[in-house]
């Protein structure tokens, strides 16, 4: 299993464009996630999904956008990009517990290095 | 929601000493409490966890230890050792499994 894969690992942008960061996963988690990473905020919840079709705005989702049309692919979308969204962006992925209540843990990918000038 | 502190930010020991990181947090329905290791440039990895039926786990030279009525848990790194620098993250999860992470330790250890 290749695990949590996260394309690019490194963008610089200009502000005002766009793009996608791409994350798959192949454990066939039913639950994804993106964070962003800034130096002393530690990992801040941008947009979750608990399965195919189904997202979830997180802690600091503006500027974002989420689609999960398949188990396996949960896209990043930066619609006009800012400064401010200089970051580190990790996916995560997670099984669901076998029962209510019973967590699993996360599985990060390697992550994308995203400037915006 | 759910509120994650962690303490101390920076933490830097001697080789083969001890090591705690605590961590506190809001709501008491939280019941999953992982904690990751992050190096630097690399990705967060789990390296222990504990639910709220447990008061304490072990795992060589990493332990956690759980106290409900406070809502605080520990991190407790014992024999440091270089490799043990990094980014330490603790988490937090009620009922659901999206965690609210504290903002990381740095621990330094120094050889």
């Amino acid at each position: 299993n290749a695990g949590v894969t996260q394309t690019p690992k490194f963008q610089v942008l200009k502000t005002g464009q766009s793009m996608t960061l791409q994350c798959a996963q192949d454990m066939n988690h039913e639950y994804m996630s993106w964070y962003r990473q800034d130096p002393g905020m530690g990992l801040r919840l941008i947009h979750y999904s608990v399965g195919a079709g189904i997202t979830d705005q997180g802690e600091v989702p503006n500027g974002y956008n989420v689609s999960r049309s398949t188990t396996e692919d949960f896209p990043l979308r930066l619609l006009s990009a800012a400064p401010s969204q200089t970051s580190v962006y990790f996916c995560a992925s997670s099984r669901q517990g076998a029962k209510v209540g019973s967590n699993q843990p996360q599985h990060f990918g390697d992550g994308t290095r995203l400037s915006i000038l | 929601g759910e509120n994650v502190e962690q303490h101390p930010s920076t933490l830097s020991v001697q080789e083969g000493d001890s090591a705690v990181i605590k961590c506190t947090y809001s709501d008491s329905a939280s019941n999953y409490f992982p904690w990751y290791k992050q190096e630097l440039g690399k990705r967060p990895q789990l390296i222990i966890d504990i639910r709220s039926n447990v008061g304490e786990k072990k795992d060589q030279r990493i332990a956690v230890t759980l106290n409900k009525t406070a809502k605080h848990f520990s991190l407790h790194i014992t024999e440091t050792q270089p490799e043990d620098s990094a980014v330490y993250f603790c988490a937090a999860s009620i009922g659901s499994y999206i965690p609210t992470f504290g903002r990381g330790t740095s621990l330094i250890v120094h050889p």
